[in-house]
């Protein structure tokens, strides 16, 4: 049972934006936590996008287009990752992920659909 | 360029030891901050996190892998390992192994391991 929950499928059109969300556990704070999210299409390895701890700490992966963006919903205790101008090539599986005392802590991953 | 390549039998039988070896090349294992790691993805299941090793030797377990699982590093071959014990059905996967910074992550190209008789 992943610790974080992911939605298992969400869908959007091309050229829409996406917004895929990752909540935490009640008893874990993800004001405490920097959200990794990654991309995963079949029979490839995850990719890692970017992380976000806040607008003053935050990254981007290697070649990731600056249209991969992420931010946190405190009150929700959610990291969102924000895909702007959809392609048919964001059409993947995504996960996110925290690293609390040096472990991988993932969610289930939510398989995005490009209509 | 960092890369990570996992090496090992891609066939293990029930009841024996399956081992990994992860071949780190273009960065140094010993690296301050950079902790080393195996993931695992069944066959059409999500990500599950098998343990981490510090280049000083400090390692962490996923509890419901603990008593059957030992990562090491060799730091003069630039390479970390996996040992995981008494290996079921339910071990079958895509071993993944791989570099956590606070930064980001690098991924190896990860292994697919079975477990059949």
């Amino acid at each position: 049972q992943p610790v974080l929950t992911q939605p298992p499928s969400s869908s959007a059109s091309p050229g829409e934006s996406a917004r895929l969300t990752c909540t935490l556990p009640s008893d874990i704070n993800v004001d405490y936590y920097s959200i990794y999210w990654y991309q995963q299409k079949p029979g490839s390895p995850p990719r890692y996008l970017l992380y976000y701890h806040s607008d003053s700490d935050k990254g981007q992966g290697s070649g990731v287009p600056s249209r991969f963006s992420a931010s946190k919903d405190a009150s929700a205790n959610t990291g969102i990752l924000l895909i702007s101008g959809l392609q048919s090539e964001d059409e993947a599986d995504y996960y996110c992920m925290i690293w609390p005392s040096n472990a991988w802590v993932f969610g289930g991953g939510t398989k995005l659909t490009v209509l | 360029q960092l890369q990570l390549q996992e090496s090992g039998p891609g066939l293990v039988k029930p009841s024996e030891t399956l081992s990994l070896t992860c071949t780190v090349s273009g960065d140094s294992i010993s690296t301050y901050s950079y902790y080393w790691g195996w993931i695992r993805q069944p066959p059409g299941q999500g990500l599950e996190w098998v343990a981490t090793i510090y280049y000083t030797g400090s390692t962490y377990y996923n509890p419901s892998l603990r008593s059957r699982a030992t990562i090491s590093v060799d730091t003069s071959k630039n390479q970390f390992s996996l040992d995981l014990y008494s290996v079921t059905a339910a071990d079958t996967a895509v071993y993944y192994c791989a570099r956590h910074s606070v930064a980001g992550d690098y991924w190896g190209q990860g292994t697919v391991v079975t477990v059949s008789s």
